[in-house]
């Protein structure tokens, strides 16, 4: 089983500022197929990126992913108020398994 | 507009079973891969299992293999997964998804995902 680590575990920031978050495999993720989603208290995920840096549809070009084999990221170019969630990231070129997830909040 | 509408949690007895629907429309169902996905409360996604579009490739989690079976019926246009056996440590909101491909037998990233629906098992 591939499992991916995320870090930091926490990430405070201010509206505006740049967001990197980080997604390491345990083994290389095949044809980067690693996602990334967003979740916020009381909602169902959100797919933000496939393919390590396709942008679902609808999702604000702020969002970028990049990456590949076991290291992968996630950046928010500036962070709107509605952009402090929790974020995942999934690989899903063997099985399929979540990491643990980043909380980005507010400093 | 597309949907998914998850069905049949509930509370239940550690061993008993318990069996969850999901409810899609919007999209042409048995063009899609299927996934439920379990999130115990204030924790993390799980991956419980996924089921290709034709049933031809399915998949569990380690933590129910054995235990649950994922099942669709495309004239129905519905997923459901019989959990039996359950444990206190499989209550979680579970989650229907969309896969993000079309056709094949292997998985994608999850486009589209329900509310869910609640189990909780507890004496």
């Amino acid at each position: 089983e591939i499992v991916l680590t995320q870090s930091p575990g926490t990430l405070s920031l201010s509206p505006g500022e740049r967001a990197t978050l980080s997604c390491r495999a345990s083994q290389s993720v095949s044809s980067s197929y690693l996602a990334w989603y967003q979740q916020k208290p009381g909602q169902a995920p959100r797919l933000l990126i496939y393919g390590a840096s396709s942008r679902a549809t609808g999702i604000p070009d702020r969002f970028s992913g990049s990456g590949s084999g076991t290291d992968f990221t996630l950046t928010i170019s500036r962070l709107e108020p509605e952009d402090f969630a929790v974020y995942y990231c999934q690989q899903y070129g063997s099985s399929v398994t979540f990491g643990p997830g980043t909380k980005v909040d507010i400093k | 507009e597309v949907q998914l509408v998850e069905s049949g949690g509930g509370l239940v007895q550690p061993g008993r079973s318990l069996r969850l629907s999901c409810a899609a429309s919007g999209f042409t169902f048995d063009d899609y891969a299927m996934h439920w996905v379990r999130q115990a409360p204030g924790k993390g996604l799980e991956w419980v299992s996924g089921i290709s579009w034709n049933s031809g490739s399915i998949g569990y989690a380690d933590s129910v293999k054995g235990r649950f079976t994922i099942s669709r019926d495309n004239a129905k246009n519905s997923l459901y997964l019989q959990m039996n056996s359950l444990r206190a440590e499989d209550t979680a909101l579970y989650y229907c998804a969309k896969d993000i491909r079309t056709g094949g037998n292997s998985f994608g990233a999850f486009d589209i995902w329900g509310q869910g629906t609640m189990v909780t098992v507890s004496s």
